[in-house]
């Protein structure tokens, strides 16, 4: 099965602060996805990350907010900008990839507080 | 959009009990995933369902996909203390971007 990590697994920040979260997964995927779980709640996708063009986002999250990098086919970052409360949830990568039929796998997730 | 609703929001059972949950969708489902969560961790895949009256089978886990695909159900077999977790449905809305239900939490009692 495929292998995707995240870094950090977890970090607890200031408010008005940034945080990158990185990203790798273990083969060449077009695309890459961002999700946010906030405490007590379902995946929200956030966006979509392709290599070589801008990502694509989600109504409601913006890229002043959430910018993201995907400098090449196994690598996304996403950064959580000046960070309020609200923005403490876990932060979760995904890929689609597999032999024969395509399967989504998740990292491990990112969790963050933010006080 | 579609939306999954999944039943019931929370379940304990007894260990060695069969349980099942339910996703049900708003629209036709093209690709239908079965992921558990520990809690405050990343998403496990269990199983991917894609045509109507699939049913795959996983050690306990069987999730099915039913003929008319708006709707798929996880049955466990004999729960053990390991299984318990958050269980979510995903659907895939084209473009390789799911959307979830909003996930049941399952506690095995011994």
């Amino acid at each position: 099965s495929a292998v995707i990590s995240q870094k950090p697994s977890r970090d607890i920040c200031q408010r008005g602060t940034s945080l990158t979260i990185q990203c790798q997964v273990d083969s060449q995927v077009t695309m890459m996805f961002w999700y946010r779980q906030q405490p007590g709640q379902s995946l929200t996708l956030i966006a979509t990350a392709n290599q070589g063009s801008e990502a694509t986002y989600e109504s409601g999250f913006v890229i002043d907010k959430f910018p993201i990098s995907r400098p090449n086919l196994t690598f996304s970052t996403l950064t959580v900008s000046n960070m309020s409360p609200e923005d403490s949830s876990i932060y979760l990568c995904s890929a689609e990839y597999g032999t024969g039929r395509l399967t989504q796998y998740f990292g491990p997730g990112t969790r963050l507080l933010v006080l | 959009s579609q939306e999954l609703e999944q039943s019931p929001q929370s379940l304990i059972v007894q260990e060695g009990k069969n349980l099942t949950i339910n996703c049900t969708s708003s629209k036709t489902l093209y690709g239908l995933y079965w992921y558990k969560q520990k809690y405050g961790e990343g998403l496990i895949f269990l199983m991917m369902l894609q045509k109507g009256g699939e049913e795959k089978s996983h050690e306990k886990i069987t999730a099915k996909l039913d003929e008319k695909k708006q709707q798929s159900s996880l049955h466990i077999t004999a729960s053990q203390p390991s299984h318990a977790g958050i269980y979510l449905c995903g659907a895939d809305e084209g473009a390789q971007k799911l959307v979830f239900g909003q996930g049941t939490r399952l506690t095995i009692n011994p």
